[in-house]
């Protein structure tokens, strides 16, 4: 199985900062990431997939990179709005793996 | 507007099963692949099934292979999961998800329904 590892565990940060959220594989994913947003007490919400490609209707202060086993979720400018806890996940083969998500704190 | 809604969720002792099942309306219900994720109480997002849009292909996680079976109604836009042999550490919220089209990715997602087993 294809490990998802998400550093750090807890992010603060203040509104308006460039923040940056990390996720390492196990092993080659070949890009086949993605960024989801949980918000608390709600469904998550599809950010970002195929590891650098906005979902329709994302705010483009969020962005993604990456490839091989490393990738990232940029915010170019932290908004309160985007306190949430935020899961990559990998489908480049089974099973399906979620990483165990950094959650996001406005300091 | 796409929309998923699941339902049957609840309290039921170890050993015993369950049913839950996603209504789906706002798109071609047919053409799409579907998901089953659940999230333990406090605990991170867990994969547990996919079904193709035919029902041609199935695939479990290893922690419900064997106990829990995906399957979908086409004609009632209607997704399920049976659930036997319950135990309790599969307590968590359920969430339906609609993939997109060639990629297993989860573009829509329920609101989720609640399962506790506990006796």
């Amino acid at each position: 199985d294809i490990q998802m590892t998400q550093s750090p565990p807890v992010l603060s940060a203040s509104v308006g900062d460039r923040v940056t959220l990390s996720c390492k594989a196990s092993q080659n994913i070949n890009k086949n990431l993605d960024w989801y947003q949980q918000k608390h007490g709600e469904a998550p919400k599809l950010l970002i997939y195929y590891t650098n490609n906005l979902q329709t209707g994302i705010p483009s202060r969020f962005s993604g990179s990456g490839s091989g086993t490393d990738y990232t979720l940029t915010i170019s400018s932290l908004q309160p709005e985007d306190v949430a806890t935020y899961y990559c996940y990998q489908y480049n083969s089974g099973p399906l793996t979620f990483g165990s998500g950094t959650k996001l704190e406005i300091k | 507007e796409v929309q998923l809604v699941e339902s049957g969720g609840g309290l039921v002792k170890p050993g015993s099963s369950l049913k839950l099942s996603c209504v789906a309306s706002g798109f071609t219900f047919s053409s799409y692949g579907m998901h089953w994720i659940r999230q333990a109480p406090k605990k991170g997002l867990e994969w547990i099934a996919l079904i193709y849009y035919d029902s041609s292909n199935k695939y479990y996680a290893d922690s419900v292979k064997g106990r829990f079976t995906i399957s979908r109604d086409n004609s009632k836009n209607t997704l399920y999961l049976e659930m036997n042999s319950l135990r309790s550490e599969d307590t968590a919220m359920y969430y339906c998800a609609k993939s997109p089209v060639r990629r297993v990715s989860f573009d829509y997602w329920g609101q989720g329904v609640m399962v506790t087993v506990s006796s």
